[in-house]
This record gives structure tokens, C-alpha cells and sequence, in this order.
């Protein structure tokens, strides 16, 4: 049962244009949500977070937008750059203290940014 | 750098044996986390500690253990191994347990089970 889908395996933009990467989710208890980015032969690393209270959140060339009544979220990166060519993980977590911290991830979407 | 470490960063081994990955967290970080992500996969939650003792678990086989020491380092223990065990094992770590704080992720350990 997945949890957290990224529909879309993969994205080519070119550069300067915006990317898109959605994102679904099921569980309602979900209440933060985060976006990592991955590098071959390197870990995730944090990209921009949302809390379930707020509806945008913008950091630099990045923005995440959640739509809480359709379980849905995506991120965008404007303008892309080449250096953006990465994988895009989803995350969303259960900010509970019996939850732990634990994060459950989508697929994870492969973005490539045409010079 | 994460300020996570792991180590072996890839280890081959053959099926029906046991191996050992190690983590450090990053300065500070009293939790740790263990991900398994199989080809082409999402990453899937193992286990969590906090400050030493098991805080939250995921589909963690019965094969596989974990613990958290009191330096903070972490081992992740994975025997009888089958070729399915083949994955990227990834560890993480954060400063807070229950809150919204980012996982900070290693580098990964690549497992080839043969």
C-alpha cells in the first residue's frame, strides 16, 4: 500500500522553463510534507518542507504547494537549471510524538534539465 | 557532506551470511534512521532510535536487527541474507524526535547479495 506516490517516473524541461513534480498521498495523518533531491552515488538531501497548516511554501527557485483536500502536493523550481538534474523524492510524516520521525517516501521522480 | 557517515559504502557478500553497516550521526542528533531502497525504489522506513532505544519501526524483516549505542552510532545487523537484500542502505539522522526536523541522510551502503 503506497502511501506516497509520485505518478510521473520521470521529467525533461528544458532550461530556464519551470519544472513541475507532483505528489499524492493517502494516509490523512500525514501533517508535514518535504521534498529531498538525490545525486547518483550520494544520499537525500533536504530540499524545502510544508507544514499542514500552510498552503505555499518558497525558498529561493523553489516552492512546494499543498492541497490538503486532495491529498496532493507538488514542487516547483523556477527558473530550472541544468544543476537540477537530480532525482526528487517526496516525503510526508506524521508530526506525533508516537509517530517517531519517521518519513514515508514516493518513488521519487527522475528530472532531467536540457541545456 | 550531510555530517552523516556510513560505512562500509558497499559490501558483497554471498547468501546465508550476516553482515554489519555502520552509522554516525551527524553532531548532535540523538535519533537515527535506517532506509532500505531497492532498485529503482522509494526509500522504505526500517527503524528508528532515539537516544538509544528503538523509537519507531517499518517493514523491518525479522532477519534484520538494529541498535543505537550510547556514542550514538548506530549498527544496522542483516543475516541469513537472500538475493532480494540487495539495495542501497541508507542512515539518517535528525536533532528531535516527533517533530517536523529534516532527516539528514548518509551516503548509503550498496549491499550485493551473490
Amino acid at each position: 500500500d503506497q502511501q506516497v506516490k509520485q505518478n510521473s517516473p520521470s521529467l525533461s524541461v528544458q532550461e530556464g522553463r519551470i519544472s513541475i513534480l507532483n505528489c499524492d498521498y493517502t494516509n490523512s495523518m500525514f501533517d508535514y510534507f518535504l521534498w529531498y533531491k538525490k545525486y547518483p552515488a550520494e544520499g537525500p538531501t533536504f530540499l524545502i518542507s510544508i507544514s499542514s497548516i500552510k498552503d505555499k511554501n518558497e525558498d529561493g527557485r523553489f516552492t512546494v504547494f499543498l492541497n490538503k483536500s486532495a491529498k496532493h502536493l507538488s514542487l516547483h523550481i523556477v527558473p530550472s537549471q541544468p544543476g537540477d538534474s537530480a532525482v526528487y523524492f517526496c516525503a510526508a510524516g506524521e508530526g506525533s510524538r508516537a509517530a517517531g520521525n519517521k518519513l514515508t517516501f514516493g518513488g521519487g521522480t527522475r528530472v532531467l534539465v536540457k541545456p | 557532506d550531510s555530517g552523516v557517515t556510513q560505512t562500509p559504502k558497499h559490501l558483497i557478500t554471498a547468501t546465508g551470511q550476516r553482515v554489519t553497516l555502520r552509522c554516525s550521526p551527524r553532531s548532535g542528533d540523538l535519533s537515527v534512521y535506517w532506509y532500505q531502497q531497492s532498485l529503482d525504489q522509494g526509500l522504505q522506513f526500517l527503524i528508528q532510535y532515539y537516544n538509544g532505544e528503538e523509537r519507531a519501526k517499518g517493514n523491518i524483516l525479522e532477519r534484520f536487527s538494529a541498535q543505537q549505542f550510547p556514542d550514538l552510532h548506530s549498527e544496522l545487523n542483516l543475516s541469513s541474507l537472500e538475493l532480494g537484500d540487495s539495495a542501497l542502505y541508507f542512515c539518517a539522522s535528525s536533532t528531535r524526535q516527533g517533530s517536523n526536523s529534516p532527516l539528514h541522510f548518509g551516503n548509503g551502503t550498496r549491499l550485493t547479495v551473490t
